[in-house]
């Protein structure tokens, strides 16, 4: 099975740095999507960034980008510039494009951010 | 606007009573996800559907728990009876899933608070 881990539960960025919040997964499948969300206060889930697994080029949004380490089965979301409404919680999921599972959309723990003016 | 709807937003209950939540997913949509998030386990997959057969129901515990889709428009969770260690938000998702999840995006309801006393 499929397993998401987000090994920071709490971040915190001054208000203009960057910040980097990790996520790890495991999978033994080939064709899959990673996708990094965030859930604000009013519990809205939102959709910050996705990456395709066969592509090499990291993808990148405005002042989201990700570092997708297929090999090492890592996917960082770097938020630069951070803004107080950046701070949500931020979840890694990882979504079965092929086998046994797919359709299957899994996430990791969440990790708090925290933005200080 | 479409969205996915969610009823009830809060629900407050004692310890044995029955509890349906229901989902309207987007229409067009062919897949439906329910997760439970709470402190401790993030967010978890209890069960999903495509073209409103299950296909994995692995996160929800079979004794008490049970989700259906009755026709395109409903989905439902049930849990019947309840205990203290449900309370939680419980989340239904929909998207368009044909080869990958398409344009990277599940659609999120506002959750439903479920309080067990």
């Amino acid at each position: 099975a499929q397993t998401v881990t987000q090994s920071q539960p709490e971040m915190s960025v001054q208000e203009a740095e960057t910040v980097t919040l990790s996520c790890t997964y495991d999978t033994s499948e080939s064709d899959y999507y990673l996708f990094w969300y965030k859930q604000p206060p009013s519990r809205q889930m939102i959709l910050v960034i996705r990456q395709e697994a066969y592509k090499q080029q990291n993808a990148t949004e405005n002042r989201f980008s990700v570092n997708f380490q297929k090999a090492a089965k890592s996917f960082s979301l770097k938020i630069s510039d951070s803004q107080l409404g950046d701070a949500a919680m931020y979840f890694c999921a990882y979504f079965n494009a092929g086998g046994t599972s797919y359709g299957k959309l899994t996430f990791g723990q969440g990790t708090i951010l925290t933005v200080h003016p | 606007d479409a969205r996915v709807t969610q009823t009830p937003r809060h629900k407050v209950t004692e310890m044995g009573q029955e509890v349906t939540m229901r989902c309207q997913p987007i229409l067009g949509h062919n897949t439906v996800f329910w997760y439970r998030q709470t402190m401790m386990q993030g967010l978890e997959l209890l069960a999903y559907f495509r073209n409103r057969a299950p296909l994995d129901d692995s996160g929800m515990p079979k004794d008490r728990f049970s989700a259906e889709m009755p026709d395109a428009t409903l989905a439902t969770l049930k849990i019947q009876p309840s205990e203290p260690r449900d309370s939680a938000v419980y989340f239904c998702a929909s998207g368009l899933v044909w080869g990958s999840l398409k344009h990277g995006e599940l659609f999120f309801g506002e959750g439903s608070r479920l309080t067990v006393l």
